[in-house]
């Protein structure tokens, strides 16, 4: 069954540094998504993609945030200076459209010290 | 603003019992979801529910969607030790650009 694969599935960075977190997205889907889940906490939107801009972003998604899909296959979330509260689990998503559901990646946890 | 409420949000029975989560929101959608999650785990998808009425079996959960009443039923029927685990409804906002999610049920089935 197709995945969505996200890469690393852990990262420990120290506030104040960029880090660049990596989706591969099913291959024919045309949606892709970020969520993130603080620990212990509720699923949390950060933003939605579709044909190449961003379709939706919420108040987390600042300008400390940015995604591309660089190429045809990967699809990234940026945070230019990371802060101690964004530790969390983030999710990548993707899917044909809302209709068939979503599937998430297993996720990567970022830890900022 | 949507919001999603879950109830309860803890819940502890025993096998063989049956039991229900309620999922309620609070605006206009015709689409929710409902997920499982498992310790440190990624999201696993269990019903995609589209339509007011809608009702979707597999194995011994069965969720259901009422969008007049905006509320949203997992039921679980005679519980097994595997079935614990964190249970997630989502609602679909704007179509295919945001899911709102409930705070999540956390569902320890004992032996």
């Amino acid at each position: 069954e197709p995945e969505v694969t996200q890469t690393p599935s852990h990262q420990v960075t120290q506030m104040g540094q960029e880090v660049i977190l990596r989706c591969v997205p099913i291959s024919n889907h045309l949606y892709f998504y970020w969520y993130r889940q603080i620990l212990g906490q509720k699923v949390e939107f950060l933003v939605s993609f579709y044909n190449n801009e961003i379709s939706e972003k919420s108040e987390i998604f600042d300008d400390q945030f940015s995604v591309e899909r660089p190429d045809g296959s990967n699809f990234t979330l940026k945070i230019r200076s990371t802060k101690l509260e964004d530790s969390a689990m983030y999710f990548c998503a993707s899917n044909l459209g809302s209709i068939y559901g979503y599937t998430f990646g297993s996720g990567t946890r970022l830890t900022v010290v | 603003e949507l919001k999603v409420e879950q109830n309860p949000l803890f819940l502890s029975m025993q096998e063989g019992k049956n039991y229900t989560i309620y999922c309620n929101y609070s605006t206009t959608s015709d689409r929710l979801y409902w997920y499982r999650q498992d310790p440190g785990k990624s999201l696993e998808s269990l019903f995609v529910l589209l339509s007011n009425g809608a009702v979707k079996q597999e194995g011994r959960l069965m969720a259901s969607l009422d969008t007049k009443a905006r509320l949203s039923t997992l039921h679980i029927t005679a519980a097994v030790h595997d079935l614990s685990a964190t249970y997630f409804c989502a609602v679909d906002v704007h179509s295919n650009y945001q899911l709102i999610w409930g705070a999540g049920t956390k569902l320890i089935i004992k032996p």
